[in-house]
């Protein structure tokens, strides 16, 4: 079975430039997670899904971010304007139960914001 | 204070010995906690799971957890190279459906 699938791998971009990152997770999971990683602040949760529906955005750091799920096996995050401090990497997730089952993780996106 | 802490690394150990980590978390209802393996530029991947009090053993890797003191280990036994990762403990409300993962240990086994 094909694992949560995120694309680009890497994207390098100039600041103020708007940025889209695209995330199909495994077919049957439910729950769909956002996350961002970095030295300083680990792995943050920015937002996930459950049925499509959006549940938590609490962790979205400001209006620049955005997520959508318009279908079961379709996400994105994007960011506009995209600035430096956003360099990171950004994972996708999925589960089938939230809360009870493991995430099963992307293989991330590496953003460089210059 | 963070929902979830591990013991601050870098921790080293010989090959072949006993690897500790440890996680402590601070939301009392939570239920499910994880243990995950992430390799230098790679993704998380689970290596084990735990819902009950007590020890879970999987292969050379047990997982502890005590509910009461709030509180969750990871033994890795017979440690290898190959063990040299960071590893990130994750709990989860299960009402809340979302997971609060450490800032993880960074285990180096020398050979």
């Amino acid at each position: 079975d094909a694992g949560v699938i995120q694309s680009p791998r890497h994207e390098v971009t100039e600041m103020g430039q708007e940025v889209t990152l695209r995330c199909k997770p495994i077919s049957g999971h439910n729950s769909l997670f956002w996350y961002r990683q970095t030295m300083m602040r680990g792995l943050e949760l920015l937002i996930y899904f459950n049925n499509n529906v959006p549940i938590d955005d609490s962790g979205m750091p400001e209006d620049r971010f955005s997520a959508k799920m318009p279908n079961a096996s379709f996400s994105t995050l994007k960011i506009q304007p995209s600035e430096p401090r956003d360099s990171a990497v950004y994972f996708c997730a999925s589960t089938m139960t939230a809360g009870s089952q493991p995430q099963h993780f992307g293989d991330g996106t590496r953003l460089s914001i210059l | 204070q963070k929902e979830v802490e591990q013991n601050s690394g870098p921790l080293s150990v010989p090959e072949g010995a006993i690897a500790s980590l440890n996680c402590t978390y601070s939301d009392r209802v939570s239920q499910s906690f994880f243990w995950y393996r992430q390799y230098s530029g790679k993704s998380p991947e689970l290596i084990m799971s735990i819902y009950s009090n007590g020890d879970k053993e999987d292969g050379r890797f047990t997982a502890q957890l005590n509910k009461a003191s709030q509180y969750v280990s990871l033994l890795i036994r017979d440690s290898q190279p190959s063990d040299s990762a960071t590893y990130l403990c994750a709990v989860v409300n299960t009402n809340a459906g979302k997971s609060t993962f450490g800032d993880g240990t960074t285990l180096t086994v020398k050979p």
